[in-house]
């Protein structure tokens, strides 16, 4: 499985737009980029998934160059309550061990 | 509401003692599976089990038992605990084993080994 890179923390404030990049230069082409968020003392949840280009739904964006070898996502006007730990996973698409291999994150923290 | 649910929260005990987390999920998921989260270590998989009566061991499975009797239900068993699994677990479930699938994850149990 691919290894991510992500910045250790970010801050914001609140109703600004948040991008989070996610290195991932050994993606697979069965490869597929997700995203999940977690909360202080709360179990991952899960925020969006990608293969290439563009997704977006009512939580985040997820954007996805040619190459594959990086990802954003994107968080538009953020409140307090996005603070929280990101994680960016590479899952390949044809594993069915279930297995989600999590990094260290990126801690956002969103001030007023 | 869908949610995957584990008890108890949080426990403290003693080495050697052993104990029982149980997890449930009401989504008639196939596959659910147990992860430990450390500081500066991120979250591990313990064990996984893609179907009742199915179990396969994770990355770090030494020390603990599983067992799938029933869809709903993953217990996880420490046998006999150890000052090294005082950890954070997370139960989580999902619709198949495929890595693709949305894992939905429980509350957390805050585990403390004396």
């Amino acid at each position: 499985l691919a290894k991510t890179t992500q910045p250790i923390s970010m801050d914001s404030y609140e109703g600004q737009e948040v991008n989070i990049t996610c290195s991932h230069n050994n993606i697979a082409t069965n490869d597929y980029i997700t995203w999940y968020q977690q909360f202080p003392s709360q179990g991952p949840r899960f925020i969006i998934q990608g293969y290439k280009t563009k997704v977006t739904n009512e939580v985040a964006s997820l954007f996805i160059p040619a190459d594959r070898k990086s990802s954003t996502l994107s968080l538009p006007r953020v409140s307090l309550s996005d603070t929280a730990v990101y994680y960016c996973l590479v899952e390949h698409g044809s594993s069915n061990t279930g297995k989600l291999i999590f990094g260290q994150g990126t801690t956002l923290q969103v001030k007023p | 509401e869908a949610q995957v649910t584990q008890n108890p929260r949080y426990l403290i005990t003693v080495t050697g003692k052993k104990l029982t987390v149980t997890c449930s999920q009401n989504m008639n998921h196939e596959y659910m599976s147990w992860y430990r989260q450390d500081p500066g270590l991120g979250l591990r998989q313990i064990y996984y089990s893609m179907n009742v009566e199915v179990t396969d061991k994770g990355d770090v499975p030494e020390g603990y038992k599983v067992s799938r009797k029933e869809k709903r239900n993953f217990p996880l068993i420490l046998e006999s605990p150890s000052p090294n699994q005082t950890s954070l677990y997370f139960c989580a479930s999902s619709f198949s084993s495929g890595s693709l699938y949305e894992q939905f994850f429980g509350p957390g149990t805050r585990l403390t080994v004396l």
